[in-house]
């Protein structure tokens, strides 16, 4: 079975520029998970969808960042413009649901680098 | 303070060495408690859940005392392919995970 699929894996742009990330949760995950994870911290949850609903999106800086999730499925988060300090790893993960049983599986992360 | 906080690292130890990772959380209503193995440059990946009771998984013994808030992660005979970073994780409810910092680990032969 497929993972979580990310796109691009890497990226680098320079400040101000847009930029847009893409995830595809692994089939049949309702929940959604959007993470950033600076270097030496561990993740941070930018937001969170179920379905194609955002339920969580306390902690995304929505002064730049936006997402979508449209049709439940796939997902894209923007960033525009983007700073010095977006410079991170970007994570998608998804879960079956969102109860504390399930577990979240996690893609490969796309690495941005703004200069 | 940190919601999740971990033992500074690195851990340098030799093949075969048991090594304990310790973690506290602040949030007393947290529901469930994991330890994730990230591998340099990969995503986090889940290593074992913590329960009440303890748990074991091979080498891996996995404890929580939630009157302490505090949860372990022990490593028997280590290897050089546990090198990696050691994430302890809260589930919140409705679904959010709070990471710690992490524990770097490196086996040397």
């Amino acid at each position: 079975e497929a993972g979580v699929v990310q796109s691009p894996r890497y990226k680098i742009i320079e400040k101000k520029q847009p930029v847009a990330f893409w995830c595809n949760p692994i089939s049949g995950h309702n929940t959604l998970y959007w993470y950033r994870q600076n270097l030496g911290q561990g993740p941070e949850l930018l937001i969170r969808y179920e379905n194609e609903e955002a339920v969580d999106d306390s902690q995304l800086p929505k002064d730049r960042f936006s997402a979508e999730r449209l049709k439940g499925v796939d997902s894209t988060l923007k960033i525009q413009p983007a700073e010095l300090g977006d410079s991170a790893v970007y994570l998608c993960a998804s879960s079956f649901s969102d109860t504390y049983q399930e577990t979240q599986y996690f893609g490969p992360g796309t690495r941005l680098l703004v200069l | 303070r940190k919601e999740v906080e971990q033992d500074p690292g690195p851990f340098n130890v030799p093949e075969g060495a048991t090594v304990a990772f310790n973690c506290t959380y602040s949030n007393s209503a947290s529901q469930s408690f994991f330890w994730y193995r990230q591998d340099c440059r990969k995503e986090p990946k889940l290593l074992m859940s913590v329960y009440s009771s303890g748990n074991e998984d091979g080498r891996f013994t996995a404890q929580l005392n939630r009157a302490s808030q505090y949860i372990s992660l022990l490593i028997r005979d280590s290897k050089l392919s546990d090198s990696a970073t050691y994430l302890c994780v809260v589930h919140h409810q409705g679904g959010k995970l709070i990471f710690g910092q992490g524990t770097e680990l490196s086996v040397k032969p």
